[in-house]
């Protein structure tokens, strides 16, 4: 079957910086998304991978390995707006998204 | 105008009701998607809707009757709903294959 891994919920500092890995089994890989999605909001797109390696947006960077099966999300400077759940989804060989549940951050003062 | 606009964004309902959740798309996009999404699990696919033709029916009860009369809207109709289906529907919409979606905010449905 297919299947995505990611922590149900991490706590972190204002300023510090957190690293939430995501790990996957599925049918083909043709790509991983990082979608952010703030309580009672829309799920919006942080990050697409399809090559290993890191990718570099602002304070957010993604990483991919394909033969690993794993990617993370790194958040730098963390602020308080950047409470919120982090979804994780990888698009199949059939095109289609498979998801993670998510993983609630929660960054205290 | 938002890229995606659902309404209601809250709804409770009886189990012997009918009412129906709406979805617009502004962005011109050929694809729209019906999500279920329940506390601490992963997205679940409903429907999917490809230049208004339903390309995708994921063994979804009866009891979620979708409607796509053109490539901007999405309908979602309800009837003799159970409690277990209550949870938040995301409307999406994308164009192509990109994986990319565009969301909506949501209709959070409570069954009584």
């Amino acid at each position: 079957g297919q299947n995505i891994d990611q922590p149900t919920e991490m706590t972190a500092t204002e300023g510090a910086i957190v690293q939430i890995n995501c790990t996957y089994q599925t049918s083909g890989f043709n790509g991983l998304f990082w979608y952010q999605q703030h309580a009672g909001e829309a799920p919006t797109f942080l990050s697409y991978n399809v090559l290993d390696g890191l990718e570099e947006k602002g304070r957010f960077s993604s990483f991919l390995s394909r033969s690993k099966g794993y990617s993370y999300l790194l958040l730098k400077e963390l602020q308080m707006k950047d409470s919120a759940s982090y979804l994780c989804a990888v698009l199949d060989s059939n095109y289609q998204l498979i998801w993670g549940a998510g993983t609630k951050l929660i960054i205290k003062p | 105008e938002t890229g995606v606009t659902q309404t209601p964004r809250h709804l409770v309902m009886g189990m012997t009701n009918k009412k129906s959740l709406k979805c617009e798309q502004h962005l011109g996009h050929n694809a729209m998607y019906w999500y279920k999404q329940s506390a601490k699990k992963p997205l679940e696919l409903m429907f999917v809707y490809n230049f208004k033709e339903q390309t995708e029916n994921n063994s979804v009860p009866s009891r979620f009757s979708p409607e796509c009369p053109n490539s901007s809207h999405l309908f979602l109709h309800l009837h003799t709903l159970q409690p277990e289906d209550s949870a938040l529907y995301l409307c999406a919409s994308t164009q192509g294959d990109t994986g990319e979606l565009f969301f909506g905010e949501g209709s959070r449905l409570t069954v009584l």
